[in-house]
């Protein structure tokens, strides 16, 4: 079944440490987006990338990188200049349409909860 | 400010009652409005909205556009202990990027 991967669903950071989230869409989509989710703030935009080797900062970038080596991944790393990573971080992907010619939805993974140690 | 605002935060209710979901946009480039249902995972699609006053209906879910007022609803009727979830709305403020800038979400609890 198509679909967008997120791994590993727990994750642990212990100080000044680095940790990848993963993310995999078999979907063929273009567009992928990286989303940051705390209690009672919604999803805030981290990161998006529309076409391989090519990534947009989204509002709150800082402490964050990614890469777009691959159209099916799109990696985000939590640097450990990032002071505050406990979140829940949901990747996302989207058709661009080129085919249908409509504008076409964000489907979401499942998600990644990452904690300080 | 936020751009995107959802009310009521939260909201309890029993099976069986109708609820209604409110959530006002800015007009900046406007391209669309959508709701997602999430429950304890991935936000789920419910509806995409591009034009006043079309109702999109789905089962017991449905919503409305008003881009005069600059605000949708999501209705549920009948309501089901498996509605309960957090509902977001996001606007697609148009540009070639299609970033989508989420409201809090409703927090809907639907008791037996």
């Amino acid at each position: 079944d198509g679909g967008i991967t997120q791994s590993p669903k727990y994750l642990f950071r212990k100080e000044g440490q680095n940790v990848t989230l993963s993310c995999e869409q078999n979907l063929n989509h273009d567009a992928m987006y990286w989303y940051r989710q705390d209690p009672g703030q919604g999803l805030r935009l981290i990161y998006y990338s529309q076409i391989v080797n090519d990534f947009q900062k989204g509002d709150i970038a800082e402490g964050y990188s990614v890469s777009r080596e691959k159209k099916e991944s799109f990696p985000l790393t939590v640097t450990s200049a990032q002071k505050n990573p406990t979140a829940f971080y949901l990747c996302a992907s989207r058709s661009d349409g080129r085919i249908s010619q409509a504008n076409q939805p964000q489907h979401f993974g499942d998600g990644t909860r990452l904690s300080i140690l | 400010e936020d751009k995107v605002v959802q009310s009521p935060l939260s909201l309890v209710v029993h099976e069986g009652d109708t609820v209604t979901l409110n959530c006002s946009y800015e007009v900046t480039n406007f391209r669309s409005l959508l709701w997602y249902k999430q429950e304890k995972k991935a936000p789920t699609f419910l509806f995409m909205l591009t034009s006043s006053g079309i109702e999109k209906k789905s089962g017991r879910l449905s919503s409305i556009l008003d881009k005069k007022e600059l605000f949708s609803i999501l209705n549920i009727t009948a309501t089901q202990t498996g509605d309960s979830a957090i509902y977001l709305c996001a606007e697609d403020s148009g540009g070639s990027n299609y970033k989508l800038t989420f409201g809090k979400g409703t927090l809907l609890t639907v008791n037996p």
